[in-house]
């Protein structure tokens, strides 16, 4: 199944702060959190993985809670340049599904000077 | 280094035709994705495949889809007989075991 992201979108004024969520209503390995910019290719930022510490790349940063299945992402003091399309891709835990991701619908993320 | 690489990167033909769309990996990458994303339903996995060899291709669509992965360093979708809904951007990932994926630039693909 696909996770569900929340919200569906968001608008920021350059300096603030922003939390993108992502749930599930399996059992996680891994979360992978992507942005895309309109007419590009997702590009990674981090991997959150099964009992690993939260992550940070710059001012961005990722938490996973695998009890309740759910990451989520922290925009901090956030830049033009975080504007785009935000995807968490989630890896199931056991199964034949090593490698497989499943994408969210995604949140779309604007900032504004 | 040289990331993914797909092409072409835009595609524009009739319905009915044959569609091709190519995609070399990086380097020392054991495993690779076909991606389809439009608005309505966003990125969805079509097929992966694990040291050439197809592992889950639950999301191709129909029998009209297909996959190939002759060798470690190319990978092929064709569609065929092509139709408009198919109309989408495709894109192509590969990574090393379940590390981050790459993806190529995609190809645009307008079926008229």
């Amino acid at each position: 199944q696909q996770p569900v992201q929340s919200p569906q979108a968001v608008i920021l004024r350059e300096g603030e702060d922003a939390v993108i969520n992502c749930s599930s209503s399996k059992a996680l390995y891994s979360v992978h959190w992507y942005r895309q910019k309109h007419g590009e290719a997702p590009v990674f930022l981090m991997i959150l993985l099964k009992g690993g510490e939260q992550m940070r790349h710059e001012k961005i940063s990722a938490s996973f809670n695998e009890k309740k299945q759910q990451s989520s992402l922290y925009l901090t003091a956030s830049q033009l340049s975080y504007s785009g399309t935000y995807f968490c891709g989630t890896e199931i835990l056991g199964g034949t599904s090593y490698g497989k991701l499943t994408f969210g619908q995604g949140t779309i993320l604007t900032v504004h000077p | 280094d040289a990331g993914v690489i797909q092409s072409p990167r835009h595609e524009v033909t009739e319905m009915g035709q044959e569609v091709t769309l190519r995609c070399k990996p990086i380097s020392g990458h054991d495993y690779l994705f076909w991606y389809r994303q439009t608005m309505m339903r966003g990125l969805e996995l079509l097929i992966y495949f694990n040291n050439n060899v197809p592992i889950d291709d639950s999301g191709m669509p129909e029998d009209r889809f297909s996959a190939k992965m002759p060798n470690a360093s190319f990978s092929t979708l064709k569609i065929q007989p092509s139709e408009p809904r198919d109309s989408a951007v495709y894109f192509c990932a590969s990574s090393h075991g379940n590390q981050p994926q790459h993806f190529g630039d995609g190809t645009r693909l307008s079926i008229l």
